[in-house]
C-alpha cells in the first residue's frame, strides 16, 4: 500500500538559509500535518492543513511557513535557519472519512551547521 | 504543559518478560493511537481505538481504551528484542491534531 512520502530525506544547511521539505500524503487522504521532533523528544505538532486550508498551528516559529497544493501535497518552508532548527521533521496524513488516525511518513533529517 | 502522560518513560526488561505502558490524560479524545517508533524512522501506526473500554489484540500487544476515553494501556506478553523501540500514544478529538503522549522507550534484552 502506498505511504506517506517525505523528500528528502536527509538535508544539510548552513545558519541563514532557507530549506524546503516536502510531503505527498497517502492517495485521497485530505489532511495533512507536520512535526518536529527532537533527539530524545516526542513529535510537536507544527502545523496541519485539511482540503488546501490551514486546519490547526501549533508552534511553528514565524520563520517557517507551509501550504498544501492542489494536488494534496504539502511543502514545508523554513527560512532563516537556525542551528536550533536540527531535527527529524515529520509529515502525516489521514482522511476525515471514518476513523481519523494518522500515518507518518519516514521523515526529513535537517541538520543545520 | 503536555496533554498525554506517559508511563513509565524508560523500561528495560528481559525477552520473555511482561510490561503494560500507560497513557493518560484529562481530556477526552475520540480517539487513540499507539505508535511505535525506531530511531531516525517516523512512527508507525500500530493500532487506534475509538470506543471506551474497547480492547484491541495484536499477536502478543493489547490495546484498552478507558471507559471514559481519557486513558489507555499497551500490555506486552512475553516481550521480544524485535520489541524495542520508542512507543508513542497520540490522541485526537477534532482530526486537526494529534497530541502525542512523552513516550517510552523499551529495550528488550536478550
Amino acid at each position: 500500500a502506498a505511504g506517506v512520502i517525505q523528500s528528502p530525506r536527509h538535508l544539510i544547511k548552513e545558519k541563514r538559509e532557507t530549506a524546503t521539505l516536502k510531503c505527498y500524503p497517502i492517495p485521497r487522504h485530505d489532511t495533512v500535518y507536520w512535526y518536529q521532533q527532537g533527539p530524545g523528544q516526542d513529535p510537536q505538532f507544527l502545523i496541519s492543513f485539511y482540503e488546501k486550508m490551514q486546519s490547526d498551528k501549533g508552534s511553528i516559529p514565524d520563520r517557517f511557513s507551509a501550504q498544501q497544493f492542489s494536488d494534496y501535497h504539502s511543502e514545508l518552508n523554513m527560512s532563516s535557519l537556525e542551528l536550533g532548527d536540527s531535527a527529524l521533521y515529520f509529515c502525516a496524513s489521514s482522511t476525515r472519512t471514518g476513523i481519523t488516525e494518522a500515518f507518518f511518513g519516514q521523515g526529513t533529517r535537517l541538520t543545520v551547521v | 504543559t503536555q496533554l498525554l502522560e506517559q508511563s513509565p518513560q524508560f523500561l528495560s526488561i528481559q525477552e520473555g518478560e511482561n510490561l503494560t505502558v500507560y497513557c493518560n490524560s484529562s481530556s477526552v479524545f475520540s480517539s487513540l493511537q499507539w505508535y511505535r517508533q525506531e530511531p531516525g524512522e517516523g512512527p508507525v501506526l500500530l493500532v487506534t481505538v475509538v470506543t471506551g473500554g474497547e480492547v484491541k489484540k495484536l499477536k502478543r500487544l493489547t490495546f484498552q481504551f478507558g471507559d471514559a476515553r481519557k486513558d489507555s494501556s499497551l500490555h506486552i506478553t512475553a516481550a521480544q528484542p524485535g520489541d524495542t523501540g520508542l512507543y508513542l500514544c497520540a490522541g485526537s478529538n477534532t482530526g486537526n491534531q494529534f497530541y502525542f503522549g512523552t513516550g517510552t522507550s523499551l529495550t528488550v534484552i536478550p
